[in-house]
C-alpha cells in the first residue's frame, strides 16, 4: 500500500507556457501533501505545503503567482508552473501524508520538467 | 545555516566495503530522524529513528541515532554496487506544529559510489 503517482513523469516545454504536473495517492487518503523540487546533485527543498479544501502554504522565497497549487481531493494535489522559463527546469517531487501509517510521508517518483 | 548537516558530501568505496554516513542536525526538539535512499527518481525509505542509541537494522544496513551529541550515522557494510546513490538524512518536527508537523527539513546528502 502506500503509493503515490506523478503525471507527467518528464515533460518538456517552451519557455512562456504552463505546465501541470499531477500528484495523486492511489490507495490512501492524504490531506497534506508536499512539493518539493531538486536541482541537480543538490537536495530536496521544499516549495510549498498542500492542504486539502485550503489555501497551500509556500515556503519563503516561493513565488505562489507562479507556482500554482490546488488540492481539491483527498487524493489529488496540482501543481501548476507558470509562464515557465528555463530556470525552473527541475526534478519536482510530491509526497503525500498517510495518518493511518504513523504520519509518514511516502514520494511520488518525481516529474521531470525541461524549458526550453 | 543549514539545520541538517551531512558528511562526507560524497564518497568513492570499492565493493565489499563498509562505509559510515554521518548526519548532524541542529534542531533539539523534533519527533524522528528519517533515512532515504534517493537513486535516480523519489527518495525510498530506509529507516525512521526515534530513541537515542537504539539501532535499526536492515540487512547490511543499519543507523543509530545520538540525541544528545545531535547527530546520526547510516553504516552500510559489505557494499555492493547497487548501493550507489545519494543517501538522505532529514528532521521531522513535534506534533503540534500544524501543518507544519509533516515537514522535512533535509539534509543535502551523501552521494555515494560503489566501484567494483
Amino acid at each position: 500500500g502506500a503509493v503515490v503517482s506523478q503525471h507527467p513523469s518528464w515533460v518538456i516545454c517552451k519557455s512562456g507556457t504552463s505546465v501541470k504536473i499531477e500528484c495523486r495517492s492511489l490507495d490512501f487518503q492524504a490531506t497534506t501533501m508536499f512539493w518539493y523540487r531538486q536541482f541537480p546533485k543538490q537536495s530536496l527543498m521544499l516549495m510549498a505545503t498542500s492542504n486539502e479544501g485550503s489555501k497551500a502554504t509556500y515556503e519563503q522565497g516561493v513565488e505562489k503567482d507562479k507556482f500554482l497549487i490546488n488540492h481539491a481531493s483527498l487524493t489529488l494535489s496540482t501543481l501548476t508552473v507558470t509562464s515557465a522559463h528555463p530556470e525552473d527546469s527541475s526534478f519536482y517531487i510530491c509526497s503525500a501524508v498517510w495518518v493511518g501509517s504513523y504520519n509518514e510521508q511516502f514520494f511520488g517518483p518525481g516529474t521531470r520538467l525541461t524549458v526550453l | 545555516e543549514d539545520k541538517v548537516v551531512q558528511s562526507p558530501l560524497s564518497l568513492v568505496v570499492h565493493e565489499g566495503d563498509t562505509v559510515t554516513l554521518n548526519c548532524s542536525y541542529e534542531v533539539t526538539n523534533f519527533r524522528s530522524l528519517l533515512w532515504y535512499k534517493q537513486e535516480k527518481k523519489a527518495p525510498t525509505f530506509l529507516f525512521m529513528l526515534t530513541s537515542s542509541g537504539i539501532e535499526k537494522k536492515s540487512g547490511r544496513l543499519s543507523s543509530i541515532l545520538d540525541k544528545k551529541e545531535l547527530f546520526s550515522i547510516l553504516n552500510i557494510t559489505a557494499t555492493q554496487t547497487g548501493d550507489s546513490a545519494v543517501y538522505l538524512c532529514a528532521v521531522v518536527p513535534p506534533r503540534g506544529s500544524g501543518a507544519g508537523s509533516y515537514q522535512l527539513t533535509f539534509g543535502k546528502g551523501t552521494k555515494l559510489s560503489v566501484i567494483p
